[in-house]
């Protein structure tokens, strides 16, 4: 069946620095894709989201890039401060079906 | 300000017991979902809604029943037929039920056993 996950379960960046969150897919045919942002004890934040039709989306502070070729997509999040502290995972389309399926998030520690 | 509201945000089961957490939203959105969230594990669905006074079992929804009498509401019981309900609910709504909308979600209920 379908998947969307992530490579690593803990980034650790010092603030300032920028970071990259990476995400693999795996239907070929998924057209749409959201990053969300979790602190603890609290529900999903979206961030941003990218169709199929760009490789590259701007947001305050994030990038997303999607590269179709490897089916991977990645949050870039530059100038990283403390707050930016959370779990961050993509989420991508289920084939044949009108629901997203989610990935299992990487931690982001930001230390000062 | 628009948005969804879960309560509460900690509940607690004795055996036997069936409770119902409570999903509102005032965003105008057709569409409601309610996922169950374990450490380590993506979210995973367990009922959602496309419109009012329809719904559809999501990958997990044994022991779990939902009601959408009315588009602001989608209420979820867990019911004493969950054996391992100790987790996160998050409820989520978005415009329709495309897979190519996002879906925004509330703040959660955790729901442990006593």
């Amino acid at each position: 069946g379908e998947s969307v996950g992530l490579h690593l379960p803990t980034l650790s960046v010092q603030e300032g620095d920028n970071s990259i969150i990476n995400c693999a897919y795996s239907n070929s045919a998924s057209d749409y894709f959201i990053w969300y942002k979790q602190e603890s004890g609290k529900g999903p934040q979206f961030i941003i989201d990218i169709r199929s039709n760009m490789d590259k989306r701007q947001g305050q502070r994030v990038t997303v890039l999607l590269n179709k070729t490897v089916k991977h997509l990645s949050l870039q999040i530059a100038a990283t401060q403390p707050g930016d502290s959370a779990v961050y995972f993509c989420a991508g389309p289920h084939t044949g079906f009108q629901k997203l399926v989610f990935g299992t998030g990487t931690r982001l520690l930001v230390s000062p | 300000d628009g948005g969804i509201t879960q309560s509460p945000k900690y509940l607690f089961r004795k055996e036997g017991q069936n409770v119902t957490l409570s999903c509102e939203q005032n965003l105008n959105h057709d569409a409601m979902y309610w996922y169950r969230q374990d450490p380590g594990q993506g979210l995973r669905l367990i009922y959602y809604s496309q419109i009012v006074n329809d719904f559809q079992k999501g990958d997990i929804a044994e022991g779990y029943s939902v009601s959408r009498e009315k588009k602001e509401s989608f209420p979820l019981t867990v019911t004493s037929a969950q054996k391992n309900p100790t987790a996160f609910y998050l409820c989520a709504s978005s415009i329709s039920s495309h897979s190519n909308q996002p879906q925004h979600f509330g703040d959660g209920t955790r729901l442990s056993i006593l």
